[in-house]
């Protein structure tokens, strides 16, 4: 059974910092990764997607790296600014499953002091 | 192109009660699929639902069921609704659910509080 961990739980940095959030999956058979944000109470924006055959993805200030063997998958944003506060997620489309089902992490809970 | 949307986006109920929740994906998208999330279990798959037949189930009791219209217009019930039903109830859509490179497009959730 796939199983997705994010570290750490929680993160607080100064604005202006370079910062990375982790992600790890048990089952390297995934077809790929997604990183999403959810401000309180909201519903999820999709900020990557990788494929299992790439190996990271760029979006602006974000950056994510994926190494399906060793399971685990980083997001790197750079410059960080208040308004990147936010619970970020990780989650895989693991092989096992048909379709579209995703597993995700507990998220990494971001705070970015002005 | 409008988003995904779902309505109500608050509800209050009582034990025993049963709730009706509804998604419209995006315009094209067939696939519809649920999640539940609360703070204790994080986001948990409930069902997907792909040109209205369900397609993959998770581990939730059967008090919680889904269908999907012909217009891809999804809704989602719960009966005999329990205290631990309280959770923000998000749907995501995407185009067919099966391409490796496909993005999935969540909506702003239902908050659901069980009294």
């Amino acid at each position: 059974k796939q199983e997705v961990t994010q570290i750490p739980a929680a993160l607080s940095v100064p604005e202006g910092e370079n910062l990375v959030l982790n992600c790890s999956f048990t089952d390297s058979a995934i077809y790929n990764l997604q990183w999403f944000r959810q401000d309180p109470g909201k519903g999820l924006t999709s900020l990557l997607l990788i494929q299992s055959s790439q190996r990271e993805q760029t979006s602006g200030r974000l950056n994510a790296s994926l190494d399906k063997s060793s399971g685990r998958s980083t997001l790197y944003i750079a410059a960080s600014q208040p308004g990147d506060s936010a619970t970020y997620l990780c989650a895989v489309r693991p092989v096992e499953t048909s379709g579209s089902r995703l597993t995700f992490g507990e998220g990494t809970q971001l705070t970015v002091n002005p | 192109k409008a988003g995904v949307t779902q309505t109500p986006r608050y509800l209050i109920k009582t034990r025993g009660q049963q709730v009706t929740l509804s998604c419209s994906p995006i315009s094209g998208h067939r696939s519809v699929s649920w999640y539940q999330q609360t703070p204790g279990q994080g986001l948990q798959f409930l069902f997907e639902y792909f040109s209205e037949t369900q397609r993959n189930k998770g581990n939730f009791p059967g008090r919680f069921s889904g269908r999907q219209f012909s217009n891809s217009r999804s809704e989602m019930n719960v009966s005999t609704l329990e205290l631990g039903d309280s959770a923000l109830y998000l749907c995501a859509s995407s185009l067919a659910g099966g391409a490796i490179q496909e993005t999935q497009y969540f909506g702003p959730g239902t908050r659901l509080l069980v009294l």
